[in-house]
């Protein structure tokens, strides 16, 4: 069963601009995670928000969670062609320490 | 180096035919997870395991087998029972306190022949 799922499903943006990408999930959580894949290769953790807090930032990263909504968004400023990669966010249910992983946002930074 | 190592990187399986794909980690992690991802999709958990001898199935475990005899290791066998195996596996550890992130290794691609 999904948890999470991604909006998006694909994105397309110009070198330099800005890409955000929505995450919604269904039931209460301890924490919400930020992963990113490229094409054929395992996935690299990003960023991790727990149920507490509101925003956090990494670098060229803003991750947002509005746990009324069950909402997470995850904003990549001044994006490069690097950038190009699908991205996941991944939920932890308040019962369960088993991650589950939404279907993700496939991200297209053009040079 | 720390890490999650899979191997092979290839797979191929023939009708009726049990695969085996390894996984070891290095990181000391207590959690050790397996998931399926298919084109285009998210990740679907197949099996973890949160300690040495102590393993439960996942979201879709049917047609799957795994042991943990040792902390490092986690391999996940597929047998004749998966009638759709095709698929990339990605093996993941954790420190398994429960608010950890996952460290992927780099994924088996498994295919029938």
């Amino acid at each position: 069963s999904q948890q999470g799922e991604e909006d998006p499903q694909a994105l397309s943006i110009q070198e330099g601009e800005n890409a955000t990408m929505n995450c919604s999930y269904k039931t209460s959580i301890n924490n919400l995670q930020w992963y990113r894949q490229n094409s054929g290769r395992g996935l690299v953790h990003l960023i991790l928000i727990r149920s507490n807090e509101r925003e956090k930032h990494s670098g060229r990263l803003r991750v947002t969670l509005d746990t009324s909504k069950k909402s997470s968004s995850l904003l990549i400023t001044a994006s490069r062609a690097a950038d190009t990669a699908s991205y996941f966010c991944a939920t932890d249910a308040a019962s369960s320490y088993k991650l589950i992983f939404g279907s993700g946002t496939r991200l297209l930074v053009r040079p | 180096d720390g890490g999650i190592t899979q191997s092979p990187k290839y797979l191929f399986r023939k009708e009726g035919q049990n695969v085996t794909l390894s996984c070891e980690q290095n990181l000391n992690h207590d959690a050790m997870y397996w998931y399926r991802q298919d084109p285009g999709q998210g990740l679907r958990l197949i099996y973890y395991s949160q300690i040495v001898n102590d393993f439960q199935k996942g979201d879709i475990a049917e047609g799957y087998s795994v042991s943990r005899e040792k902390k490092e290791s986690f391999p996940l066998t597929v047998t004749s029972a998966q009638k759709n195996p095709t698929a990339f596996y990605l093996c993941a550890s954790s420190a398994g306190t429960g608010d950890e992130k996952l460290f992927f290794g780099s994924g088996t691609q498994l295919s029938v022949l």
